[in-house]
């Protein structure tokens, strides 16, 4: 099985800042790469699919980018909704497996 | 609007069985594939089983084959969940999602609210 891991968990910061979400995947799987948002409570929603292609509906301060084991999650300006885990997944080959998430928390 | 709505979780003793499902509205299920995901806190998020459009390829992880089976009726736009021999490591919130297709990349676009599956004596 693919092994993710994510860093850093848990993340701290403010309202504005600029945040970056780091996804290792165990080998290369291209860019079969996702991101998702989960709110607690709530289910995952796609944010990213493709490593770097932007999920319709999702805010443009969102981009991902990344191939091969290395991947990266960039929130350019954090808002307050944006408080939440993160979770990247693979699904280059089954089964398909996410990483342990990164909780954005209030610095 | 597309939506996935969930039903058929609860308590259930170990080595019961419990049937969940999922129906769709709004999209031409017919069209879409696949997948169950649970939740755990311990182990994040796990995928569980995918099925296929016309139900022709299904995928299980190590974890529950042999004892959960995912079927899909297309007449009554509905994904199933047959979860059999239960133990108490499945004890957990199941989602089942939609998978999208966007040129041979795959992502579940939309995703059930959640269902909580208690396996406890």
């Amino acid at each position: 099985d693919i092994q993710m891991t994510q860093s850093p968990s848990p993340l701290s910061a403010s309202v504005g800042d600029r945040v970056t979400i780091t996804c290792r995947a165990s080998q290369s799987i291209s860019n079969y790469l996702n991101w998702y948002q989960q709110e607690p409570g709530k289910a995952p929603k796609l944010l990213i699919y493709a490593a770097s292609s932007l999920q319709s509906g999702v805010p443009s301060r969102f981009s991902g980018n990344g191939s091969g084991t290395d991947f990266t999650l960039i929130i350019s300006s954090l808002q307050s909704e944006d408080f939440a885990t993160y979770y990247c997944q693979q699904s280059y080959s089954t089964p398909w497996t996410f990483g342990q998430g990164t909780k954005v928390e209030i610095k | 609007e597309v939506q996935l709505v969930q039903s058929g979780g609860g308590l259930v003793q170990p080595g019961g069985s419990l049937r969940l499902s999922c129906a769709a509205s709004g999209f031409t299920f017919s069209s879409y594939e696949f997948n169950w995901v649970r939740q755990t806190p311990e182990k994040g998020l796990e995928w569980v089983s995918y099925i296929s459009i016309g139900a022709s390829t299904i995928y299980y992880a190590d974890s529950v084959r042999g004892r959960f089976t995912i079927s899909r009726d297309d007449a009554k736009n509905s994904l199933y969940l047959q979860m059999n021999s239960l133990r108490v490591e499945d004890t957990a919130v199941y989602y089942c999602a939609r998978d999208r297709d966007y040129s041979n990349w795959y992502a579940s676009d939309y995703w059930g609210q959640g269902t909580l599956v208690t396996v406890s004596s």
